[in-house]
């Protein structure tokens, strides 16, 4: 099936810092990409909306000056994680909807593997 | 509100063994609904997807069932193996929200020896 990569797989990161985490997908073309943050043994939940070209959508309570997403290419998007803080210390997953579409007219998410973060 | 929810919340089951999961929703108007496996510390890998029109689907040893009527599916593990041992979860997309999925919290199966 379809692949998407996140990188880095983990970073760690001093309080105050930014971090940038890239969400690709490999072998297809995303007008459109997912970022979510997940906490221990909870659900996904998904933070914005990535648009190809044009700006991100956030979900409420997601702080857009904080969370910085550029999907400049039809295969990449970025999160940067601005001022970063301990609190912000997190599993977050990209996910990459296939633009070819799929069958029965239902486009398919591919999910990363996920970026553990973690600021001190 | 719409809602995804999952039961058991965790489960423990021996090696050969089978189990079913079960997943009702809320979410309105719908249009599909999706088993994920989430490895631990890894992303949700999709199982299977099933439209209103679907009852049924397979997926190797994966079978998911969907009564729409009820808004209700189950997803049956047969020959448990010890790499089933996961997080299942449930994911519903309503048919007006575009892009949006409704995550249930999961399932947190345990296979042992």
């Amino acid at each position: 099936g379809a692949v998407v990569s996140q990188h880095p797989s983990r970073v760690i990161c001093k309080s105050g810092t930014s971090v940038k985490i890239e969400c690709r997908s490999l072998d297809f073309q995303a007008t459109t990409m997912f970022w979510y943050r997940q906490f221990p043994k909870k659900s996904l939940m998904l933070m914005a909306t990535s648009n190809e070209g044009s700006k991100a959508t956030y979900e409420q309570g997601v702080e857009k000056d904080k969370f910085l997403i550029n999907h400049a290419s039809l295969t990449l998007s970025t999160l940067t994680v601005t001022s970063a803080h301990p609190e912000d210390s997190s599993f977050y997953i990209c996910s990459a909807r296939d633009s070819a579409g799929g069958t029965s007219g239902i486009y398919e998410q591919y999910f990363g593997p996920g970026t553990r973060l973690t600021v001190t | 509100k719409n809602q995804v929810e999952q039961s058991p919340q965790s489960l423990i089951i021996l090696e050969g063994k089978n189990c079913t999961l079960q997943c009702n929703y809320t979410v309105s108007p719908f249009s599909n609904l999706r088993w994920y496996k989430q490895d631990t510390g890894r992303g949700p890998v999709s199982l299977t997807i099933m439209t209103f029109s679907e009852n049924t689907k397979s997926n190797g040893r994966y079978t998911a069932t969907l009564d729409a009527d009820t808004k209700q599916s189950s997803l049956h593990i047969t020959a448990s193996q010890l790499s089933d041992s996961a997080s299942y979860i449930c994911v519903v997309s309503p048919s007006n929200s575009g892009y949006a999925l409704n995550f249930g919290k999961g399932t947190s199966l345990l296979v042992t020896p």
